[in-house]
């Protein structure tokens, strides 16, 4: 069956815009989780959903960054007055429901340049 | 501070040698981990994972990682490598009482036929 998908798969944009990053989880998939790769690191977590609502936003670096999902599919995750600093990988995941067994599915990632 | 790490960012094998990936954790408490994989221009892919029960963990591909306690690591094996195991392979571990997930910072396998 279909992936996660997340669209653009790359996006350049100058420094201080807003851009939006969405993010199209497996059907059914209830979990829902963004990270941010930089380059030579390990994925970091931003924020994870359970349904519509963000479980835990602990990862999310500062106000600049907001995700919502409102339908418990699809999220789009927000970053307003954009930094070079925030230029990475930012890839989502999603899972079949909120135990802890369950595999985290990942998407392409977008790749975010900031000028 | 929870945290994942690996000891090798580069490794460059030839076809049919052994492989042995280093990963550490430090972090206390209920302990599942896992070894992603990315193979160039795809996606992260689920290797293998441990939750509880045998600490020898087998995956896909002919990978296999073992769970030491005393140690605290998760070093991912295969007895013979092939060229198609060329990609950045990432450890992770699973935080707390949430489902995010820790990654180390990845080793990068190169393997010459």
């Amino acid at each position: 069956g279909a992936g996660v998908s997340q669209t653009p798969s790359n996006k350049v944009t100058e420094k201080g815009k807003y851009v939006e990053l969405r993010c199209d989880p497996i059907s059914g998939h209830t979990a829902l989780y963004w990270y941010r790769q930089s380059l030579g690191q390990g994925p970091e977590f931003l924020i994870y959903f359970q349904g519509t609502g963000a479980a835990d936003d602990s990862g999310l670096p500062n106000d600049r960054f907001f995700a919502v999902r409102p339908e418990g599919s699809v999220s789009t995750l927000k970053i307003q007055r954009t930094e070079r600093g925030d230029s990475a990988v930012y890839l989502c995941a999603s899972s079949p429901g909120q135990a802890r067994a369950d595999t985290q599915y990942f998407g392409p990632g977008t790749r975010l340049t900031v000028l | 501070a929870q945290s994942v790490s690996q000891h090798n960012h580069h490794v460059i094998l030839s076809e049919a040698a052994s492989l042995e990936l280093g990963c550490n954790y430090s972090y206390g408490g209920t302990v599942n981990l896992f070894w992603y994989v990315q193979y160039p221009g795809q996606h992260l892919q689920l290797l293998l994972k441990y939750f509880s029960g045998d600490p020898l963990v087998k995956g896909i591909k002919g990978f296999e990682a073992e769970f030491i306690k005393s140690k605290f690591s998760f070093n991912l094996r295969k007895p013979s490598v092939q060229w198609s195991d060329t990609a950045e392979y990432f450890c992770a571990g699973l935080s707390g009482g949430y489902n995010k997930l820790i990654f180390g910072a990845g080793t990068r396998l190169a393997v010459h036929p």
